[in-house]
């Protein structure tokens, strides 16, 4: 069974310009999850998705952030425009959904560097 | 935001040796769940354990709860130097589907 897939694993931008992340979840999980990373902490999450419906964006900063998820499967996460804080590892995760006693299935994640 | 903190930040030991790492949280959960981090492999989830359960074991890890201290342990036997990585702890906030992961113990295992 292929796991979580993400791209690009890495992305060095300038700041102020856009960027783009990608997530193809596991086949069948409903749930979709974008995490934050920052060196030597725990993920935070940004957002939710169960199937195509963003339930939790409480953490997504709306001003330069936004995320999609078409047809409930492949997700996307724009940052416009990127600041220096926004350097960080991005990752998606999925699970089945349905219940909250699932594990979370992660991806590799993508590196950000903002210059 | 994070609810949980992972005790202590860092750990070595060799190989053979038992590792202990703690995680404490403020909420009452749902459920808490620890993961491994490592280069190679990113997050990987561990092991589950209920609001409603004290012990856990799988293989060599287990995991106790004691939902009153509000803590939770990991204990990890007979280390080996694959287990170099970083442990994380995530709590479910009853029921919300949130997860909200701690701080992270590094665990070294020196061969």
């Amino acid at each position: 069974e292929a796991g979580v897939v993400q791209s690009p694993r890495y992305k060095i931008i300038e700041k102020k310009q856009p960027v783009a992340f990608w997530c193809n979840p596991i086949s069948g999980h409903n749930t979709l999850y974008w995490y934050l990373q920052n060196l030597g902490q725990g993920p935070e999450l940004l957002i939710r998705y169960e199937n195509e419906e963003a339930v939790d964006d409480s953490q997504l900063p709306k001003d330069r952030f936004s995320a999609e998820r078409l047809k409930g499967v492949d997700s996307t996460l724009k940052i416009q425009p990127a600041e220096l804080g926004d350097s960080a590892v991005y990752l998606c995760a999925s699970s089945p959904g349905g219940s909250s006693y699932n594990e979370q299935f992660f991806g590799p994640g993508t590196r950000l560097t903002v210059l | 935001s994070q609810q949980g903190e992972e005790d202590p930040q860092a750990l070595s030991i060799q190989e053979g040796e038992n590792a202990t790492m703690n995680c404490s949280y403020k909420t009452s959960i749902n459920n808490l769940q620890w993961y491994r981090q490592n280069s190679g492999r990113g997050l990987v989830h561990l092991i589950l354990i209920r609001s409603n359960e004290r012990e856990k074991h799988s293989g060599r890890l287990r995991v106790t709860l004691d939902t009153s201290k509000k803590s939770s342990s990991l204990l990890i036997t007979a280390s080996r130097a694959a287990d170099t990585a970083s442990y994380f702890c995530a709590t479910d906030t009853s029921g919300t589907y949130k997860y909200i992961f701690g701080t992270g113990t590094r665990l070294k295992v020196l061969a």
